[in-house]
């Protein structure tokens, strides 16, 4: 069955390094995101991306974050001078064409990020 | 703006119980998508059951089913004869039904399924 892929599972950065964490989507999906969430707290929406752009970003997708689809097939999320607060598990996610009831998101595993 | 809210942060169950997770939500719109996700200790977010909000039917998914209840944006999770396999974070969430809108989670209820 075809599936999210994310590298690394668990990256550790000092502070105020830059970080990029990697997803392979599915191959015919079209429609990409990131999520985070915080150790204990709920899952929370940072940007969604489709053709080659920003569809909509949260107030906490700032000029630290950027995206990227480098190749066709890979979806980076960069960060850049982490912080502390930034350590977190890193969610990608991505959808395929179509309308209706094929909406669905398939999520990656997760990259644990933890800024020392 | 969209909400999701749950109110149990944590439940415990004996197994082969049955176990209901409650949630609920509020928006302006009139054509959503609702879905419950699981979150195993291995933290992946798993899909266990999705609603269209234009279908007054309730989704099931084998032990899985929903009740759906528009009117009062409630739309809570009935796991039947619990395993221990389903142990995990559960998550209500919402999306709209554009291709590209993004998901928004409620803060998750923790489930322990007892022996």
């Amino acid at each position: 069955e075809p599936e999210v892929t994310q590298t690394p599972s668990h990256q550790v950065t000092q502070m105020g390094q830059e970080v990029i964490l990697r997803c392979v989507p599915i191959s015919n999906h079209l429609y990409f995101y990131w999520y985070r969430q915080i150790l204990g707290q709920k899952v929370e929406f940072l940007v969604s991306f489709y053709n080659n752009e920003i569809s909509e970003k949260s107030e906490i997708f700032d000029d630290q974050f950027s995206v990227e689809r480098p190749d066709g097939s890979n979806f980076t999320l960069k960060i850049r001078s982490t912080k502390l607060e930034d350590s977190a598990m890193y969610f990608c996610a991505s959808s395929p064409p179509g309308q209706g009831a094929d909406t669905e998101a398939f999520f990656g595993q997760g990259t644990r990020l933890t800024v020392v | 703006a969209q909400t999701v809210t749950q109110s149990q942060p944590e439940m415990s169950v004996q197994e082969a119980e049955t176990v209901t997770l409650s949630c609920t939500y509020d928006t302006s719109e009139s054509n959503y998508y609702l879905f419950w996700y699981k979150q195993p200790p291995s933290r992946q977010m798993i899909l266990v059951i999705r609603q269209e909000a234009y279908k007054q039917q309730n989704a099931t998914e084998n032990r899985f089913s929903v009740n759906f209840q528009k009117a009062a944006k409630s739309f809570s999770l009935k796991i039947s004869d619990s395993q221990l396999g389903d142990t995990a974070m559960y998550f209500c969430a919402f999306t709209m039904m554009n291709r590209d809108d993004k998901i928004i989670f409620g803060k998750g209820t923790r489930l322990h399924i007892l022996p």
